[in-house]
């Protein structure tokens, strides 16, 4: 069955480096995103992604926040200079058109910044 | 604006006997809804979901929920809880745009 996947599956990086993460969505899916988990809070919306640009953005997905699609198959998510707040689980998500609105989700990334 | 809340932040309950995670949702039109479970350091897999079709849905793992129009809700349920079944439960409503919108999760804990 195709599955969405992510890497790494954990990232520790110091505050104000740069970090990319990595996801692969279902091959035929057209819509993409990112979520966000801070430890022990609820998950939440940070951008979507369709035709190769952004369809939607939250309040957190300031300027620090980019993404691309840099080929057929990644999807990437990168912060330009992380700060300790940034430090949460990351999923990554994809979806078909045709499948209601479900959302199909990587196992996610766990970023930690020192 | 399209909101979901959870109304339990934590339920316990012995294995064996039944368990309703209730959940609450604000939508201006009808709504997607879904119900994903969260193990300890796992991703996020989906139970279930309503799109509009059959009103009591059922999913994996003998869970079902019902979409109730006239009470804005969309309870989980399951008729005897198994020690396997502790996790974070997240309701989720999506968007007009299908963005995801998440309730802050149900800890359920199973007692032996």
């Amino acid at each position: 069955e195709p599955e969405v996947t992510q890497t790494p599956s954990h990232q520790v990086t110091q505050m104000g480096q740069e970090v990319i993460l990595r996801c692969v969505p279902i091959s035929n899916h057209l819509y993409f995103y990112w979520y966000r988990q801070i430890l022990g809070q609820k998950v939440e919306f940070l951008v979507s992604f369709y035709n190769n640009e952004i369809s939607e953005k939250s309040e957190i997905f300031d300027d620090q926040f980019s993404v691309e699609r840099p080929d057929g198959s990644n999807f990437t998510l990168k912060i330009r200079s992380t700060k300790l707040e940034d430090s949460a689980m990351y999923f990554c998500a994809s979806r078909d058109p045709g499948q209601g609105g479900e959302q199909f989700f990587g196992p996610g990334t766990r970023l930690t910044v020192l | 604006a399209q909101s979901v809340t959870q109304l339990d932040s934590h339920v316990s309950v012995s294995e064996g006997t039944p368990v309703l995670l209730r959940c609450n949702y604000s939508s201006s039109y009808s709504p997607s809804l879904f119900w994903y479970v969260q193990h300890p350091n796992k991703g996020l897999q989906l139970l279930l979901k309503y799109t509009s079709a059959a009103t009591l849905v059922k999913g994996i793992n003998g869970f079902e929920a019902e979409f109730k129009k006239s009470e804005t809700s969309f309870h989980l349920t399951k008729p005897s809880a198994h020690m396997s079944d502790a996790a974070e439960y997240f309701c989720v409503v999506t968007s007009g745009t299908y963005k995801y919108i998440f309730g802050t999760g149900t800890r359920l804990k199973v007692l032996a």
